[in-house]
């Protein structure tokens, strides 16, 4: 089956701990990208990219690092987490390289919280 | 800059009823728009695109017209059910990647 797959889909820690959440797509998109979803503030775009070995900055990237080392993987790192990072995250993969052509696949989701 | 502007929600309608979800976009040439829907615990999925002016995205129901002239793309269903209680949003991506939504409009329909 088609899809994105994110881990884990809850997790609660403690300020300063360093995270992971790992986004996997068995479709060979080119593109993937990650969003935080906050209540009133729709989706914004945390970090992007278009190839491996290629990202880029979203609107909200401060405190978040991304890799894509191969096609499949999107890992989005917390280095020292922080209580305004508690959000609802999601992981999307397109076909198309841009994003723009063709829709995004979305994960599931992982619900984050800070204390 | 890029933005979305989605009608303000929450909206609640009775089964059966007309829906009519606003949604203007500003954009630097004219990208592909998107209506996805999002279902209480799960995450986005699509429900309706349309890639160039004038095109018309349909699906369960649902329609959109890609209007350039007025810049918008408003979600219309003529009968809604309850199972079309969810958060919707409109969206785009730029030909450079970046990715614009609005804030999403949630809808209730009651039996």
């Amino acid at each position: 089956e088609a899809q994105v797959t994110q881990n884990p889909r809850y997790l609660i820690t403690v300020t300063g701990k360093k995270l992971t959440v790992t986004c996997s797509q068995n479709m060979n998109h080119e593109y993937m990208s990650w969003y935080r979803q906050d209540p009133g503030l729709g989706l914004r775009q945390i970090y992007y990219s278009m190839n491996v070995e290629v990202t880029d900055k979203g609107d909200v990237p401060e405190g978040y690092k991304v890799s894509r080392k191969e096609k499949r993987n999107f890992p989005l790192i917390l280095e020292s987490p922080s209580p305004n990072q508690t959000s609802l995250y999601f992981c999307a993969s397109s076909l198309s390289p841009t994003g723009d052509n063709s829709p995004l696949h979305f994960g599931n989701g992982t619900r984050l919280t800070v204390t | 800059g890029n933005s979305v502007t989605q009608m303000e929600g929450p909206v609640t309608l009775s089964e059966e009823a007309f829906l009519t979800i606003n949604c203007t976009y500003t954009a630097t040439g004219y990208p592909s728009l998107f209506w996805y829907v999002q279902y209480p615990g799960e995450g986005l999925q699509l429900l309706l695109k349309a890639t160039k002016a004038d095109d018309k995205g349909s699906n369960k129901g649902f329609e959109a017209t890609y209007r350039k002239e007025t810049t918008s793309f408003h979600l219309e269903k003529g009968s809604v059910q309850v199972s079309d209680s969810a958060v919707y949003f409109c969206a785009f991506n730029t030909n450079a990647g970046k990715s614009t939504f609005g804030d999403g409009t949630t809808l209730t329909v009651k039996p």
